[in-house]
């Protein structure tokens, strides 16, 4: 299995911009998870999903920040519209079980908003 | 006082040292450690976990969980070039699940050749 992939890699964008980052999780995986890492706050996590059905999404910074997972094999995060404090790096991780102790991460998707 | 705390550094050692990571903690339900790599550019990998006080040792890892005290540690002998990475310590609560897990900000860990 390729692991996680997640798109694009790298993103710039202008304020106010809608965002739109994809993941593509491990197959058979049955938990997704989409969080965001920054200097000031480190690893958070913004939502996960348990077959493709959104459980916790507390850490959604705000509204302007929403996720779907349309089936077993894709998910997005869309920001809209985006905002400066919204640069960050963005992981997806997906794992077989909840207790996430074999959590695979995708690369991320470095998010700049300008 | 924030769940979790981790010192950032950088922690510079020269290779074949003896690093050690350390996390501190204010949350006693806590009951899973585990301890995450990440290279630069990269996403985070799960290194090693505990469950509950005690000792686990892998190859040239060793990963301490002090409850008592809400301290736990991540030992490397004979440091490498390629063990150069930040090293997040992460906690869960009993049960497990995705919501009781807490990371640290991460310790850039840098081993001179």
């Amino acid at each position: 299995d390729a692991g996680v992939i997640q798109s694009p890699r790298h993103e710039v964008t202008e304020m106010g911009q809608e965002v739109t980052l994809r993941c593509k999780p491990i197959s058979g995986h049955d938990y997704l998870f989409w969080y965001r890492q920054t200097m000031m706050r480190g690893l958070e996590l913004l939502i996960y999903f348990n077959n493709n059905v959104p459980i916790d999404d507390s850490g959604m910074p705000e509204d302007r920040f929403s996720a779907k997972m349309p089936n077993a094999s894709f998910s997005t995060l869309k920001i809209q519209p985006s905002e400066p404090r919204d640069s960050a790096v963005y992981f997806c991780a997906s794992s077989l079980g909840s207790t996430q102790l074999e959590a695979f991460f995708g690369q991320g998707t470095r998010l700049t908003v300008v | 006082q924030k769940e979790v705390e981790q010192d950032p550094g950088p922690l510079s050692v020269p290779e074949g040292a003896i690093v050690s990571l350390n996390c501190t903690y204010s949350n006693s339900a806590f009951q899973y450690f585990m301890w995450y790599r990440q290279y630069s550019r990269k996403g985070p990998e799960l290194l090693m976990y505990t469950y509950s006080s005690g000792n686990k040792e892998d190859g040239r890892f060793t990963a301490q969980v002090d409850k008592s005290s809400k301290y736990i540690s991540l030992f490397i002998r004979d440091s490498q070039p390629s063990d150069s990475a930040t090293y997040l310590c992460a906690m869960g609560r009993a049960g497990g699940g995705a919501d009781g897990l807490t990371f640290g900000k991460g310790t850039h860990l840098i081993i001179q050749p």
